[in-house]
């Protein structure tokens, strides 16, 4: 079935980076845009940006540029999220999502992966 | 890019009916009909309930219905059920290829 399945949770030091995967099976990779979101702890859902798995051209939302780089590995179907010089509040989780079906929207999303940083 | 605006709770008894608002600008909600609307509970990922404003993906209940007017989107939510409860968030296309969510409204089912 379609899915999207993501790395485990990490912990990081202030400073240090940190990247992310997501694993997509079930569809054809390069034909949807993967999308970032996160949540910090008990708050709302924030876009991050998207990645073309074809061409690797990506978008980011204006507060991530410069500090989350988004890449992908066709061969292995999978889309990266590396985001760098943390802080205590990139503290979330991080989801990857797709539009398969939908457009505009986001019909499948990832499991969620849970990054912790901390001094 | 300013998150669009939802009200921070709503709740309802079981059988009645609920609106959830969602507040943009002429740059996003009002410019593109493009808003979707998503379902979290606990401890789990979003579930897609309603897209392109309107409509329903398959497997979504036609309790969840979809409206827009200007800058507002809504979403309504009939014959509530307690396995309702749960954060909603809205989101629309805001131009450019970005998108922007709302700041979410927790559903309590009394």
């Amino acid at each position: 079935q379609v899915q999207l399945v993501q790395s485990g949770a990490e912990v990081k030091k202030t400073g240090a980076s940190v990247k992310v995967s997501c694993k997509a099976s079930g569809y054809t990779f390069t034909g949807y845009w993967m999308h970032w979101v996160r949540q910090a702890p008990g708050q709302g859902l924030e876009w991050m940006g998207w990645i073309n798995p074809n061409s690797g051209g990506t978008n980011y939302a204006q507060k991530f540029q410069g500090g989350v780089t988004m890449t992908r590995d066709t061969s292995i179907s999978t889309a990266y999220m590396e985001l760098s010089k943390l802080r205590s509040d990139d503290t979330a989780v991080y989801y990857c999502a797709t539009s398969r079906s939908v457009g505009y929207s986001f019909d499948i999303w990832g499991q969620g992966t849970m990054i912790t940083v901390s001094s | 890019q300013s998150a669009l605006t939802q009200p921070a709770s709503v709740s309802g008894s079981p059988g009645q009916s609920i609106t959830i608002s969602c507040t943009g600008s002429s740059s996003d909600v009002g410019s593109y009909n493009l808003v979707s609307w998503y379902q979290q509970r606990p401890g789990t990922a979003p579930t897609l309930m309603i897209y392109e404003d309107t409509k329903r993906p398959s497997g979504i209940s036609n309790r969840f219905s979809g409206s827009k007017s200007g800058n507002t989107a809504s979403l309504t939510i009939s014959g509530l059920q307690a396995e309702d409860e749960g954060d909603y968030y809205c989101c629309s296309y805001a131009g450019s290829s970005t998108w922007v969510f709302g700041g979410g409204t927790q559903l309590t089912v009394l």
